[in-house]
């Protein structure tokens, strides 16, 4: 099968600028969540998507957003930028339940000028 | 509030050695806890997890050892090998599929 796939992989943008990152899980895998990695704060948990539905959030202004399509790709959207949105955005799959493994893709890295 | 403390934040161990990272945590809900390793580039992947009905669990050269009431886990690479130098991530899990990290180790392996 194929892993995790997230585009686009290299994104530079300006501050006030929104973004979109899209994340294409493991077929067959229901439940996407999204992590935001910075040297300072480390692995940031965002969101969890399944079926459609958001199940998890963590604890980011409501700048940050998600969705999950029928077909469970996922993309997540992040409006006025801040420099220090400057991160690698990571995608994670799983199959169906909750505490399995989860899949992470390469990452997005965003950098906000 | 970091829910998750990792140490060391870095570790530097000869071929053939033991590597050794402590996690410690706070919320007493968690329930899953996993350990990622991550190369440079890419995403982390999943080494070893537990869960906190065993105190010890083994997969190949590496161990995860659990202490529920002192709130503390522990990663073991035994044998450890340059292709191991990699950053390493505890996280615990106690819904859905919401990990909580810790800091992150980075370990190098020297020949």
């Amino acid at each position: 099968k194929a892993g995790v796939t997230q585009t686009p992989r290299y994104l530079i943008k300006t501050r006030g600028q929104q973004v979109t990152l899209s994340c294409s899980p493991i077929s067959g895998h229901r439940s996407v969540s999204w992590y935001q990695q910075t040297p300072g704060q480390g692995l940031q948990f965002l969101f969890e998507y399944f079926s459609e539905t958001q199940r998890n959030k963590g604890n980011f202004p409501g700048r940050f957003s998600g969705r999950q399509f029928s077909n469970s790709r996922s993309e997540m959207n992040v409006s006025t930028l801040e420099l220090g949105d400057s991160a690698l955005y990571l995608c994670a799959s799983s199959p169906e339940g909750q505490k399995e493994t989860q899949y992470f893709g390469p990452g997005t890295r965003l950098l906000v000028l | 509030q970091q829910q998750v403390k990792q140490s060391p934040q870095s570790l530097i161990v000869q071929k053939g050695g033991i590597s050794i990272i402590n996690c410690a945590y706070e919320n007493t809900a968690f329930d899953y806890f996993p350990w990622y390793q991550q190369f440079p580039g890419k995403g982390p992947a999943l080494l070893i997890a537990i869960r906190p009905d065993v105190s010890e669990k083994k997969e190949g050269r590496f161990t995860i050892s659990f202490n529920k009431s002192a709130k503390q886990f522990s990663l073991h690479i035994m044998d450890s090998q340059p292709g191991d130098s990699a950053t390493y991530f505890c996280a615990a899990s106690s819904t859905g599929n919401k990990l909580t990290f810790g800091g992150g180790t980075r370990v190098l392996v020297k020949p």
